[in-house]
């Protein structure tokens, strides 16, 4: 059974940066194919991709934030952790990781809601 | 990238159907069979129920169906049931700068 659970703080002052830990199980992310990817949503809006990394290093970042982006993953630990730079308050929203198979996100996690506010 | 444009709700009773529309460019949705379809009921985590455009991964009602015509992908549920009351999002592959966009979210009310 595949799970994953996101970890970090609830609460940031603008221009702080945001680290954020995706723990999980069930999968590896040595195995060919396999991703983790991190998707937010701020309250009322709709999803939005931010980063993917891949089994083999390979990583992509959302065009729009690429610069403020950086994704990680230790494989020994199952973990996978996405900072953002620079936070501001319109980045207050649930962010959320999940197990990429394929082209779709297979599983996620209940997800965490970040506020950003002084 | 934008999101890929969805109505804002649609509704209908129990036991009838609701057609869901997604609508992108030739760059996401109309150049790749990579759509997929979530449901999200807020506080919990979303749950993918089609992928590739119409494949239905197990344990998801064969109620749930998805297909595709030019830049645009649609997900249908027949037979409506109260558990489906959620909101549904659709999520697209847009090749290798943009990789993946979601679409605005659609609020299905099972009246």
């Amino acid at each position: 059974q595949v799970t994953l659970k996101e970890s970090g703080p609830t609460l940031v002052k603008p221009t702080q940066t945001l680290t954020l830990t995706c723990t999980f199980s069930g999968f590896s992310l040595t195995t060919s194919g396999v991703g983790v990817g991190w998707i937010r949503q701020p309250p009322g809006k709709a999803l939005e991709w931010l980063a993917l990394i891949y089994w083999d290093d390979d990583i992509r970042y959302s065009p729009s934030l690429k610069s403020r982006l950086t994704i990680t993953k230790d494989t020994s630990k199952n973990q996978v952790v996405l900072t953002m730079t620079n936070m501001d308050p319109v980045d207050t929203a649930t962010y959320y990781c999940a197990h990429k198979y394929s082209s779709y996100f297979g599983s996620w996690g209940q997800g965490t809601l970040v506020t950003v506010s002084s | 990238q934008s999101a890929l444009t969805q109505p804002r709700s649609v509704s209908g009773s129990p036991g009838q159907s609701v057609t869901i529309s997604c609508s992108g460019t030739s760059s996401d949705v109309g150049g790749y069979n990579f759509v997929s379809w979530y449901q999200h009921h807020p506080g919990k985590a979303p749950k993918f129920m089609i992928y590739d455009v119409n494949k239905r991964p197990s344990g998801v009602p064969d109620r749930f169906s998805g297909s595709k015509s030019g830049n645009t992908a649609s997900l249908t549920i027949s037979g409506l049931q109260a558990e489906d009351d959620a909101d549904y999002y659709c999520c697209s592959y847009a090749g290798t700068y943009n990789n993946y966009v979601f679409g605005t979210g659609t609020k299905v009310t099972v009246l």
